[in-house]
């Protein structure tokens, strides 16, 4: 069975802090894909990041940046110079599928609060 | 608008009666998916379509949760015999291709 997990419930930076958010996984299959999605205030979930299992080439957008490492089943999410408008909940997920028949396993998702 | 749309945006209910839930997703978007979010928990993946038709229902709580989808296009879920523990927002999403969810921004059921 799939599992992803999200050690940090929450998270508070003075803004132009980095921060990184956290995720691990378990998973059986071999291929495999890893997401990452902001849940801001307004609630509706917006799409950030689709990593394969054979990719694991770290990914730099903006100040956004992700590590993959299967070492350590991680799947790590830094931002760098914090903004009051990166405040939201960050959701990890994985799937098992390519076809997404079984759907994205979230991960419970970490608050991060940015402070002026 | 071209994003995912939900309705209703909120919904009270009393505990025994049914409620209908609609998801009208972007044009074009084959893939269609159900998802829960309770209070203080993730997100709980419930169905997914392909089309009209859902391979794997498994994910679906009790019998009295079902959903449909017409035409490729619009999905209704459905709760029969609600009960306190539906309490929670209904996401749904859709598609072009894999792993891309696009979201609506939710259903937020109540019952009393």
């Amino acid at each position: 069975a799939q599992k992803v997990t999200q050690a940090q419930t929450e998270i508070s930076v003075v803004e132009k802090e980095d921060v990184t958010l956290d995720c691990v996984y378990e998973t059986r299959d071999t291929t495999y894909y890893l997401f990452w999605y902001k849940q801001p205030p307004s609630g509706e979930l917006v799409f950030l990041i689709r990593r394969n299992s054979f990719d694991e080439q770290n990914e730099i957008s903006g100040r956004y940046s992700w590590n993959f490492q299967k070492s350590t089943s991680s799947f790590n999410f830094t931002i760098t110079a914090s903004q009051v408008v990166d405040s939201a909940v960050y959701f990890c997920a994985l799937s098992e599928s390519r076809g997404g028949a079984d759907g994205l396993t979230f991960g419970k998702g970490t608050h991060l609060i940015i402070q002026p | 608008g071209a994003g995912v749309s939900q309705s209703p945006s909120n919904k009270v209910t009393e505990k025994g009666k049914d409620v209908e839930l609609r998801c009208d997703p972007i044009s074009g978007h084959t893939a269609l998916y159900w998802y829960r979010q309770s209070l203080g928990q993730g997100l709980e993946f419930l169905i997914y379509f392909q089309g009209n038709s859902a391979p794997d229902k498994s994910g679906l709580p009790s019998d009295r949760f079902s959903a449909e989808r017409t035409g490729g296009s619009v999905s209704t879920l459905t709760i029969q015999r609600t009960q306190q523990e539906d309490s929670a927002v209904y996401l749904c999403a859709s598609s072009p291709h894999f792993g891309e969810l696009f979201f609506g921004e939710g259903s937020r059921l109540t019952v009393l």
